[in-house]
């Protein structure tokens, strides 16, 4: 059960496009189509992104997109605006009815 | 609306144990896995443990098997997070969420959390 694992920082200035890498194991990511992502605003609860690599829930811009390739997840913003600075989790499943995330990564909108 | 509301946080000693709780409304609470989720200070989201809509399967992370139980009581819409041999690197906001069912692993709906505090 090890952390997927995510760069520390990504930024970008507005308008620009930004992706975020995931990476995990053939236990994991690569295993499964269930890999979800997270925006976590300070001090708030985290908001799901992206399901089953590439679906969005109902009300999710749609300036957010993901993607799978092996063993390694990706999270897509373009248009970056002021208010998709936060940090960013993924998520996997992981067999066995358990749950992996990535460490995190912090947004700076410049 | 969905809601989810934790609480039974608190400041406990090396060794205790604490019991959170998690109230849930807005939807058919037993038709649905739930999640607990924690967050340390400053640090990223780990899950802790999962528990389908019966209670009769449940699964935990290695860092808390054998020391925590989930368990819920459907006819009071609520989810518990039964902590015991409480360690210092339990401290974290505790997150309870509801599965984003029937896809595995992702979680649609989360509290705010309550925050537990493992110090001597």
């Amino acid at each position: 059960q090890s952390a997927l694992t995510q760069p520390a920082s990504v930024s970008g200035s507005p308008r620009q496009s930004i992706t975020i890498s995931c990476t995990g194991t053939s236990s994991d990511v690569g295993s499964y189509n269930f890999v979800s992502w997270y925006q976590q605003h300070p001090v708030k609860a985290p908001k799901l992104l992206i399901y089953d690599v590439s679906k969005r829930p109902s009300g999710v811009s749609n300036r957010f997109s993901g993607s799978k390739s092996g063993n390694t997840a990706s999270l897509t913003i373009s248009g970056l605006q002021a208010e998709d600075e936060a940090d960013y989790y993924c998520c996997s499943y992981a067999g066995t009815n358990t749950v992996v995330f990535g460490g995190g990564t912090k947004l700076a909108v410049l | 609306e969905v809601q989810l509301v934790e609480s039974g946080g608190g400041l406990v000693q090396p060794g205790g144990s604490l019991r959170l709780s998690c109230a849930a409304s807005g939807f058919t609470f037993s038709r649905y896995w739930m999640h607990w989720v924690r967050q340390a200070p400053g640090k990223g989201l780990v899950w802790v443990s999962r528990i389908d809509s019966d209670g009769s399967y449940t699964n935990y992370a290695d860092s808390v098997k054998g020391r925590f139980t989930i368990s819920r009581d459907n006819a009071k819409n609520t989810l518990y997070l039964q902590m015991n041999s409480l360690r210092v690197e339990d401290t974290a906001v505790y997150y309870c969420a509801r599965d984003l069912t029937p896809t595995l692993g992702a979680t649609d709906y989360w509290g705010q959390g309550t925050l537990v505090t493992v110090s001597s």
